[in-house]
């Protein structure tokens, strides 16, 4: 298996439970990133690590909490979402972190996550 | 403040060409990515400019005029699976990338 993983696919939840997103990597790459991306709105960057050493939290509410226990498995822990918080949800890696040159960001499928 | 902007959806014909336009107003510049997105799929990689020109691959060609803040991306000899959203991304010059809202590309046969 190559490429960007992430499980579930898809998640319903209510805004009471608690889940957590998968991302798993097999490029051998060093940074990994979550996306939130909005029907007709820009890709949002939420968390960025960096041999595993978050680097960038881009003011996102603490209901949301990341993990990164090795440079190739990435985690999304959710806690009390609220409805505007579905949209699909992005893994990404890349050889290092910011890119170089024309090393572009990998991407998973997603997971589109469903609030009730 | 940083801002990427590109047409919302555009149609058009299986066989023909399309151009897909993008504009940025950015701290600094290090390079223009083009992706494509299906429905329910990830984003894939389809081309980046760093200096001013056309990159040209296969039936698609991606622009960039560093001086106008302009770039696009030329689909050829379209094909139904043409069919996605085309998401233009610059990275600035803390090496961030700033994304568009994307272009829904619909082609009727």
């Amino acid at each position: 298996e190559t490429g960007v993983t992430q499980t579930p696919r898809h998640l319903v939840m209510g805004m009471t439970n608690k889940k957590s997103l998968k991302c798993e990597q097999h490029l051998g790459h060093n940074a990994m990133y979550w996306y939130k991306q909005s029907a007709k709105k820009p890709l949002e960057l939420m968390f960025v690590y960096s041999l595993e050493e978050r680097v960038e939290n881009n003011s996102v509410p603490s209901r949301f909490s990341p993990e990164c226990p090795n440079s190739s498995h990435l985690f999304l822990h959710l806690h009390t979402l609220q409805p505007e918080d579905s949209a699909l949800y992005l893994c990404a890696s890349s050889q290092v972190l910011g890119g170089q040159g024309r090393s572009p960001l990998h991407f998973g499928n997603g997971t589109r996550l469903t609030v009730t | 403040g940083q801002n990427i902007d590109q047409p919302t959806e555009m149609t058009a014909t299986e066989g023909a060409i399309v151009q897909i336009n993008c504009t940025y107003q950015t701290s600094g510049f290090n390079g223009l990515f083009w992706y494509q997105q299906h429905a329910g799929e990830a984003p894939t990689f389809l081309s980046y400019n760093v200096l001013d020109g056309l990159e040209e691959k296969g039936r698609f060609s991606s622009f960039l005029s560093r001086s106008k803040g302009y770039s696009y991306l030329l689909l050829k000899e379209l094909q139904m699976k043409d069919s996605a959203s085309y998401l233009c991304a610059v990275r600035d010059s803390n090496y961030q990338l700033i994304w568009g809202a994307g272009t829904k590309l619909i082609i009727k046969p």
